[in-house]
């Protein structure tokens, strides 16, 4: 079975904090994902990577970077978290051309 | 600017039933189409999917539906079963192989004893 696993499921922060999340997959898949989900929003992809040291910017890239030093690990850095980047994050991974990702738990990150 | 959606934010169905999740996009570039099932506290899995050289496809209890001239799509599961209830998500890719999804804003199903 895929497992993709997130560090974390729940965290607290302070505004202006430099938050990282940990997204770690054991399937050897080239392509790693970091969306959040929002009430009536959905999924939005924030950033993606089709392999290590190497990002693409996604829908909503502003305020977060990310870094993936080795393959099966993808990291989403807020640089100075802020109240409206309280949310639920989900990594997902997948192989090179193939549509189907395969998501982890989730982290709930709520900055006050 | 919502490229795929789904108008109804929740539905609720009798078990036995058919459950009918709609979706609407809006960019022709897409041509394939997923549906994802997502549990409280879990992430999303996958559950099926369907190219735009076909109109339907079929899984078991689950068939997904693609009418490409009027851009919509629908996931009919049949019967329901308590546990379908779950939030269910549609994406879209611009063509098999590129590994963006778009997704839409989800339907939470309730599936009644």
């Amino acid at each position: 079975d895929v497992k993709v696993t997130q560090s974390s499921r729940y965290l607290v922060k302070r505004t202006g904090e430099k938050v990282f999340l940990e997204c770690v997959q054991d399937m050897d898949h080239e392509n790693m994902f970091w969306y959040r989900q929002d009430p009536g929003l959905g999924l939005r992809l924030i950033y993606f990577s089709y392999d290590v040291k190497m990002k693409e910017k996604g829908d909503i890239p502003e305020g977060y970077s990310v870094s993936r030093e080795k393959k099966e690990r993808f990291s989403l850095i807020l640089e100075s978290a802020s109240t409206n980047q309280t949310s639920m994050y989900l990594c997902a991974s997948g192989w090179l051309a193939k549509n189907i990702q395969y998501f982890g738990a989730g982290t709930r990150l709520s900055v006050l | 600017d919502q490229q795929v959606k789904q108008n109804s934010p929740s539905l609720s169905v009798q078990e036995g039933r058919i459950s009918i999740l709609n979706c609407d996009y809006t960019n022709s570039m897409f041509d394939y189409f997923l549906w994802y099932k997502k549990y409280p506290a879990e992430g999303p899995t996958f559950l099926i999917s369907i190219s735009s050289i076909k109109d339907k496809n079929e899984d078991g209890r689950f068939t997904v539906f693609l009418n490409k001239s009027a851009k919509h799509l629908s996931l009919h599961i049949v019967p329901s079963q308590p546990g379908d209830s779950a939030v269910y998500f549609c994406a879209a890719s611009e063509n098999f192989g590129n590994e963006k999804l778009t997704f839409g804003t989800g339907t939470r199903l309730t599936i009644i004893p």
